[in-house]
């Protein structure tokens, strides 16, 4: 299942500088996009969502864009902190069809400080 | 503030055995969510739950799987016949909306199969 992906395992950066996380889709059937921190030995929490609607949406230090034409988002985190340091999910939906989200492999975020 | 809660953390069976995974959701939320996370892999949906039915299940959720919600507080998946390939990390989620709202996680159950 390849419709979320992913493509850098892994980002390093040093403390108080941003940190941009890509996530690209395949399924232009896709309206709701999520983004999830999970720690080791937790769940996945929740951060930031978008819907198709809007380009952007803003939340303290985290921001997300979506490119629709480009099926494209990204998560901005500035500035970021140790306590960043994570794997970050992306996930996407069809909120008309149902409820099922489709997570990206995850990348690694570690802030340096 | 609220949260999922999960039990057992860790869950080990012999091939062939049935477990019960065990989910204490968000208390005013309406919809239940089984996913799963094998070891490297992505985290994959299992199965949504609304109204004591299941509301969608993927490819996964076969014959084997089953899911219930046996009082008014928790949400069970069971594992009839457990295979090696069902060791992995199973996540409840529950959210109030349904598809127009945030999935809220729990923290997890490790099931290994040996």
């Amino acid at each position: 299942d390849q419709q979320v992906k992913q493509n850098s395992p892994s980002l390093s950066v040093q403390e108080g500088r941003i940190s941009i996380l890509n996530c690209d889709y395949t399924n232009s059937m896709f309206d709701y996009f999520l983004w999830y921190k999970k720690y080791p030995a937790e769940g996945p929490t929740f951060l930031i969502s978008i819907s198709s609607i809007k380009d952007k949406n803003e939340d303290g230090r985290f921001t997300v864009f979506l490119n629709k034409s480009a099926k494209h988002l990204s998560l901005h985190i500035v500035p970021s902190q140790p306590g960043d340091s994570a794997v970050y999910f992306c996930a996407a939906s069809v909120e008309t069809s149902g409820s099922r989200l489709t997570f990206g492999e995850g990348t690694q975020l570690t802030v340096n400080p | 503030e609220p949260e999922v809660t999960q039990t057992p953390s860790h869950q080990v069976t012999q091939m062939g055995q049935e477990v019960i995974l065990r989910c204490v959701p968000i208390s005013n939320h309406l919809y239940f969510y089984w996913y799963r996370q094998i070891l490297g892999q992505k985290v994959e949906f299992l199965v949504s739950f609304y109204n004591n039915e299941i509301s969608e299940k993927s490819e996964i959720f076969d014959d084997q799987f089953s899911v219930e919600r046996p009082d008014g507080s928790n949400f069970t998946l069971k594992i009839r016949s457990t295979k090696l390939e069902d060791s992995a990390m199973y996540f409840c989620a529950s959210n109030f909306l349904g598809p127009t709202d945030t999935q809220y996680f729990g923290p997890g159950t490790r099931l290994t199969v040996l």
